[in-house]
């Protein structure tokens, strides 16, 4: 019954593999989100959905795509993996009128 | 460019003090601020929130907005070791997070 799940919750890939991290949410939330985090932790937004459409998408390469099959899940492919990937990568929902954020626990991707 | 800006720590205080985190913002059309709990290793998980100007307590936090300073701070009162931890500030018109304070909390 977790609230937000990520899977998987680690990664090790070779530089220039495509791979794919999902995320599920059983809140009921309208909204979705990705960010990754880097080594000294900064939390940066890659993407937003609001009901299946993408309302945010910030400079972010384009080998990373979103997709949010329905409300209740948003996935993130990344085709041609390279070093600067290196992060872990959260997944987030939060309900309508900014209440806040439930993160997953995180996927971890390194590459090699 | 908008920002949200902690200072960055890291911070350390004895057991039972206060432990006093800021935070700014830059965009002047922000209106829910949060502030988030990490622990290392897991995710951030969400501790306060604050909407209008003024304090707000829940236990041993109070969360302090000021929109006219474009400021946001977290005070954490009898601070105990398990508080040891990154606070992350977010303003969430804009889904941005500072880059987070890390506090220790010693015995």
């Amino acid at each position: 019954d977790t609230a937000v799940s990520q899977t998987p919750k680690y990664l090790v890939t070779q530089m220039g593999n495509d791979k794919s991290i999902k995320c599920e949410q059983n809140l009921g939330h309208d909204t979705m989100y990705w960010y990754k985090q880097d080594s000294k932790k900064f939390l940066k937004i890659m993407f937003s959905y609001n009901n299946k459409e993408l309302i945010i998408n910030e400079t972010v390469p384009n080998r990373f795509s979103p997709k949010s099959p329905d409300k209740a899940h948003l996935n993130l492919h990344i085709n041609s993996l390279e070093l600067g990937d290196s992060a872990v990568y959260f997944c987030a929902s939060s309900p309508m009128g900014a209440r806040g954020y439930t993160f997953g626990s995180g996927t971890r991707l390194t590459v090699v | 460019q908008k920002e949200v800006e902690q200072n960055s720590g890291p911070l350390s205080v004895p057991e039972g003090a206060i432990a006093s985190l800021n935070c700014t913002y830059s965009d002047r059309g922000s209106q829910s601020f949060f502030w988030y709990r990490q622990y290392s290793g897991k995710s951030p998980e969400l501790i306060m929130s604050i909407y209008s100007n003024g304090d707000k307590e829940d236990g041993r936090f109070t969360a302090q907005l000021n929109k006219a300073s474009q400021y946001v701070s977290l005070l954490i009162r009898d601070s105990q070791p398990s508080d040891s931890a990154t606070y992350l500030c977010a303003a969430h018109n804009d889904m941005r997070f500072g880059a987070g304070t890390r506090l220790t909390v010693k015995p």
